[in-house]
């Protein structure tokens, strides 16, 4: 069955301007985790939706945003881009109960210049 | 709040040579310990969960193992393609389902 689809896979922009990523669960998959991945600080939580409902959020500034379709595709969103913003963005969906793991995406790799 | 330690940063095997890669965490009721590796460019593969002390979890040369303060993965006999990062990471309890991870253990295996 397909994985986890996010698009664009990298991704390149300015200070100060803003960005969509988007990720297509598994079929099936009505949750939608989002996280950051840098070199320093690993993998950090942005935010989990369920049913276009945001369930839990991370300690990330107001400046990131997500929401979540009826066919429970994700966007993310960052406004007013930072250089400090430049990470792996990687989209995880899982069943309602995760016992059995979240399925990650291959990511979406920004840039900030 | 909850963490999650893994040791050592790095860690470099001769093909055939087993080791541990160990996972310490603090996490106010565990609802699950996750293991998952990670190829660069690619995002992190699911391995495990285990959900108790005294479980284990078995597949391949893998065997993961927890306990209440700890999580080990032994590999057995480790081959160059089990070259990755292995990531843990946990999951508490209550109302947030977050994942909570450690920064990852490099492995590589030489030939």
């Amino acid at each position: 069955k397909a994985g986890v689809t996010q698009t664009p896979r990298y991704l390149i922009k300015t200070r100060g301007q803003q960005v969509t990523l988007s990720c297509s669960p598994i079929s099936g998959h009505r949750s939608v985790s989002w996280y950051q991945q840098t070199p320093g600080q690993g993998l950090q939580f942005l935010f989990e939706y369920f049913s276009e409902t945001q369930r839990n959020k991370g300690n990330f500034p107001g400046r990131f945003s997500g929401r979540q379709f009826s066919n429970s595709r994700s966007e993310m969103n960052v406004s007013t881009l930072e250089l400090g913003d430049s990470a792996l963005y990687l989209c995880a969906s899982t069943l309602q109960d995760p016992r059995e793991g979240y399925t990650f995406g291959s990511g979406t790799r920004l840039t900030v210049v | 709040e909850d963490q999650v330690t893994q040791s050592p940063e790095a860690l470099r095997l001769q093909e055939g040579e087993s080791s541990s890669l160990n996972c310490s965490y603090t996490v106010s009721g565990l609802r699950g310990l996750f293991w998952y590796r990670q190829d660069p460019g690619k995002g992190p593969e699911f391995l495990f969960t285990l959900y108790s002390a005294g479980e284990e979890k078995e597949k391949e040369r893998l065997k993961a193992t927890l306990t209440k303060k700890e999580s080990f993965l032994h590999i057995t006999a480790p081959k160059p393609e089990d070259s990755a990062t292995y990531l843990c990471a946990v999951q508490a309890g209550g109302a947030n389902s977050k994942l909570t991870f450690g920064k990852g253990i490099t492995l590589s295996v030489r030939p």
